[in-house]
């Protein structure tokens, strides 16, 4: 069974440019959330779907960046314009059932550096 | 969430037991200890998790004491593989599915 697959490895840009990150997660897992660490600091929590209902959005860090999941299979996470402070790695991870109190698989990530 | 707290490094010879420790003194009835686990840059990777019994999987083992304020985490037969940053999450049944990651704990096992 194939895993969290992220893409791509890695994206390197310049401030005012936009990047879209993809994410694949497991099959048949409903719960897919993002993750991401700047540099220095801790592994935060961005958001998490259901499906494709954005169930908890609370860690989105401003407007410049979008997360989509059509259909409920794989996301997308959309930063526009880029800003230095986005440079990090971007974590997606996804679970399966309704109560998603399990674990969270997560994929390799996507390394982001915005020059 | 509760907050935990571990240290910040430990060292451990390769093949024998490491025992990870965590306190988590104002964690709540509902709430479960979860142990993750980063090796270099690769994904978070789940261990274990537990509420209040002892569990343990074909990875680890996980100990929680009566009053649930600390835990530990034990690797039977550490190998140079498990060396990595361990995590450990207390996290809310029926709040947000989340994972709220502190700094961790880095694990290295020495030959």
């Amino acid at each position: 069974e194939a895993g969290v697959t992220q893409f791509p490895s890695h994206s390197v840009i310049e401030k005012g440019q936009t990047v879209t990150l993809r994410c694949d997660p497991i099959s048949g897992h409903d719960n897919l959330y993002w993750y991401r660490r700047v540099m220095g600091k801790e592994i935060k929590f961005l958001l998490h779907f259901v499906k494709e209902s954005k169930q908890d959005e609370s860690g989105m860090p401003n407007n410049r960046f979008l997360a989509e999941r059509t259909g409920g299979t794989y996301s997308t996470l959309k930063v526009q314009p880029a800003e230095l402070e986005d440079s990090g790695v971007y974590f997606c991870a996804s679970s399966q059932g309704d109560r998603a109190l399990g674990e969270q698989f997560f994929g390799p990530g996507t390394r982001l550096t915005v020059l | 969430d509760a907050k935990t707290t571990q240290p910040t490094s430990m060292d451990c010879a390769e093949g024998r037991a490491a025992n990870l420790p965590c306190n988590h003194s104002t964690i709540s009835g509902n709430e479960y200890v979860y142990w993750y686990r980063q090796i270099h840059s690769q994904g978070p990777q789940y261990i274990i998790h537990g509420l209040k019994n002892n569990e343990t999987n074909e990875m680890a083992s996980l100990i929680i004491t009566e009053d649930r304020k600390s835990s530990t985490l034990i690797l039977p037969h550490a190998t140079l593989r498990d060396t990595a940053v361990y995590y450990c999450i207390v996290r809310f049944q029926g709040g947000s599915e989340k994972l709220v990651f502190g700094k961790g704990m880095k694990l290295t096992v020495n030959p």
